[in-house]
């Protein structure tokens, strides 16, 4: 079985540009999460999908970051416009339907660089 | 804020050895897990106990927990060059939605040398 797959693996930009993050999860996984991880800490959950809907966006920064998982399968991530503190790996996670695990299967993550 | 605190921050052991991590978490959990990262790479599943278990074994490793005291342990035995990574514990809360949420700790960076 496929992984979950993101892309791009690295992006580098200039502060208050624009960037999205594209997320594929295992086929059939209908719970999705974004993380981000800043160097040297443990991932934060940004926010969490169940199938098209919003869980849990509550430690999303709604003033620049937009997220979205519009058919129930793959996701895309928006920072808009980055700050230098936005220099991280953003991890996409997802899980089966309706949970009955709490194990989340990670993608390579995505390596954010901002100037 | 987040729910787990390793220690080690950083450890190096030759190959061989065993090596012995720890976390620690403010709150009630229903389970807890350990994650393995390895460099620029995502996060993989090593293990996962429940929060009315307190030992688990999983090939060379083994986890405890004690909810008494919030903390949990992960030994890895007769350590390889190739468990050189970044170690996860992580806690399930309960969220609104049907699927729980992971809350990580800070992680423990294990290098072994060969």
């Amino acid at each position: 079985e496929a992984g979950v797959a993101q892309s791009p693996r690295y992006k580098i930009i200039e502060k208050r540009q624009s960037v999205a993050f594209w997320c594929n999860p295992i086929s059939g996984h209908a719970t999705l999460y974004w993380y981000q991880q800043i160097l040297g800490q443990g991932p934060k959950l940004l926010i969490q999908f169940q199938n098209n809907g919003v869980v849990d966006d509550s430690q999303l920064p709604k003033d620049r970051f937009s997220a979205e998982r519009l058919k129930g399968v793959d996701s895309t991530l928006k920072i808009q416009p980055a700050k230098l503190e936005d220099s991280a790996v953003y991890l996409c996670a997802s899980i089966p339907w309706g949970g009955g695990t709490d194990t989340q299967y990670f993608g390579p993550g995505t390596r954010l660089t901002v100037l | 804020s987040q729910q787990g605190e390793e220690d080690p921050q950083a450890l190096s052991i030759q190959e061989g050895e065993n090596a012995t991590m720890n976390c620690s978490y403010k709150t009630s959990i229903n389970n807890l897990q350990w994650y393995r990262q390895n460099s620029g790479r995502g996060l993989v599943h090593l293990i996962l106990i429940r929060s009315n278990e307190r030992e688990k074994h999983s090939g060379r490793l083994r986890v405890t927990l004690d909810t008494s005291k919030k903390s949990s342990s992960l030994l890895i035995t007769a350590s390889r060059a190739a468990d050189t990574a970044s170690y996860f514990c992580a806690t399930t809360r309960s969220a609104s939605g049907s699927a729980r949420q992971l809350t990580f700790g800070s992680g423990t960076q294990l290098t072994v040398l060969p």
